[in-house]
């Protein structure tokens, strides 16, 4: 069974990056016809889907965040990571990884999701 | 983007009664019409994908419908463990958009 786990800072202060890993267990990030995720949810809101990377380290993102965001696949350590520069309040938020399955483009793991909270 | 609209924000129901959720996407998504059930203080749980496939385990009791741009979530007798706020997702395109949820409350 694959399992997903976030991890990183829960605290920032504005201008700051906000640095997160996912570590995949259960089985590899390198293979078969998924894409690993990045979604954040501000205070139980509406869900926000951040972008994606695929095995083969090709990226998408969402337009509104595409200037500061970065994902990043460590296949060596079955992770793959977020960063998100120059943070402010508003980037507040709890952060989900998921695994979108290609076969029916539906997000069918995720991770339990770690709160960041941006404050000075 | 697509823009997913859900209605209603909100319902109140009782145990056993039937409930239907509507998703309307901004343009049309074909069948790519997913939905997750959230409760507090947990991750979203994929139902349904591809509009009417329930993913494993998910009780039959829940049913979604729909292709274009309108689809709906039926659960056909509410139980206390499905209390939860439901969203839909497109998986048409990227960016992928979420509805803005409809939270099934105990009338």
């Amino acid at each position: 069974q694959v399992q997903l786990q976030e991890s990183g800072p829960g605290l920032l202060k504005p201008s700051q990056t906000l640095s997160l890993t996912c570590t995949v267990s259960g089985g590899s990030i390198s293979s078969g016809h998924y894409y690993w995720t990045w979604i954040r949810q501000p205070a139980g809101n509406e869900l926000e889907w951040i972008g994606r990377i695929s095995p083969s380290g090709s990226t998408n993102y969402t337009p509104s965040l595409k200037s500061r965001v970065t994902i990043s696949l460590d296949t060596s350590k079955n992770q793959f990571s977020l960063k998100l520069r120059s943070v402010t309040a508003a980037d507040t938020a709890v952060y989900y990884c998921a695994r979108d399955d290609d076969s029916n483009e539906a997000f069918d793991m995720w991770g339990q999701g770690t709160r960041v909270t941006v404050s000075s | 983007d697509i823009h997913m609209t859900q209605f209603p924000p909100s319902l109140s129901a009782s145990v056993g009664d039937r409930v239907t959720i509507t998703c309307r996407a901004s343009q049309t998504i074909s069948r790519y019409l997913n939905w997750y059930q959230q409760k507090p203080g947990t991750a979203p749980k994929l139902l349904i994908y591809g509009t009417s496939n329930l993913q494993g385990g998910v009780p039959s009791r829940f049913g979604g419908r729909g292709s274009g741009t309108d689809f709906t979530l039926t659960i056909s007798s509410l139980q206390p463990e499905d209390f939860a706020t439901y969203y839909c997702q497109q998986g048409y395109n990227t960016p992928r958009t979420f509805g803005q949820g409809t939270k099934v409350e105990i009338k």
